[in-house]
């Protein structure tokens, strides 16, 4: 079975440091995406960056960048420069075996910027 | 970028009643959309996949009867909380599938059952 786990449920961060959340997974399939979503107190979902499985490179995003570490299946999400709007639930998403669309949600990490 | 959109934003209803939620996909064609329910401080969690001219997948655990959904066009996926409960209350959020570009999420509905 495929699963996300964020370990982290809580985070403060100055403002203009960096962040890193962390976010591992667990699949059997040789081909996964990995996603990283914002949800701010709105509720909506915010698509950050996203990482193939059979990609070479790190995933980049302006200020958000993807530590994708392949054979520790994990895929960290780094926040640089970090600005009072970055304060929001992030949520690690999965999906599995191309073609099937659905994706495995982690827990989510609330990370609070402080001024 | 794409855009869905969901209506209502929120809803307050009686128990016993039922509730639709829709969800639109305004500039793109969706064969596929996805609903999923999130309870305060929880993760997402998928309720069922919607395929245009056809039936839902539902998830496991997920009541087929009680969650119905229909997405009559390639724009379009409703889901109609049926004989709403306070238990049913919830963030349910849609998102649609946009060719190989991954999935859009809708900016959810709130759903208070009195």
């Amino acid at each position: 079975a495929q699963k996300i786990t964020q370990t982290q449920p809580g985070m403060f961060v100055q403002e203009k440091e960096a962040v890193t959340l962390d976010c591992t997974y667990d699949t059997s399939d040789p081909s996964y995406g990995l996603f990283w979503y914002k949800q701010p107190s709105s509720g909506e979902m915010i698509f950050l960056i996203y990482q193939g499985s059979y990609d070479q490179q790190n995933a980049t995003e302006g200020r958000y960048s993807l530590n994708f570490q392949k054979a520790r299946k994990s895929a960290n999400l780094v926040i640089s420069a970090s600005q009072l709007g970055d304060s929001a639930m992030y949520f690690c998403a999965m999906r599995y075996n191309f073609g099937n669309e659905k994706l495995t949600f982690g827990t989510g990490t609330r990370l609070t910027i402080i001024p | 970028g794409a855009v869905v959109s969901q209506h209502p934003s929120w809803v307050i209803c009686k128990s016993g009643t039922s509730v639709k939620i829709e969800c639109r996909s305004l500039d793109f064609q969706a064969t596929t959309m996805f609903w999923y329910r999130q309870f305060p401080k929880q993760s997402l969690m998928l309720m069922a996949t919607s395929n245009e001219g056809s039936k839902a997948t539902y998830e496991q655990g997920v009541e087929k009867d009680k969650f119905l959904i229909n997405h009559a066009s390639l724009t379009l996926s409703t889901l109609t909380v049926t004989s709403a409960h306070p238990e049913d209350s919830s963030f349910y959020i849609c998102s649609a599938r946009r060719g190989g570009q991954g999935q859009y999420f809708g900016p959810g509905t709130r759903l208070t059952v009195l």
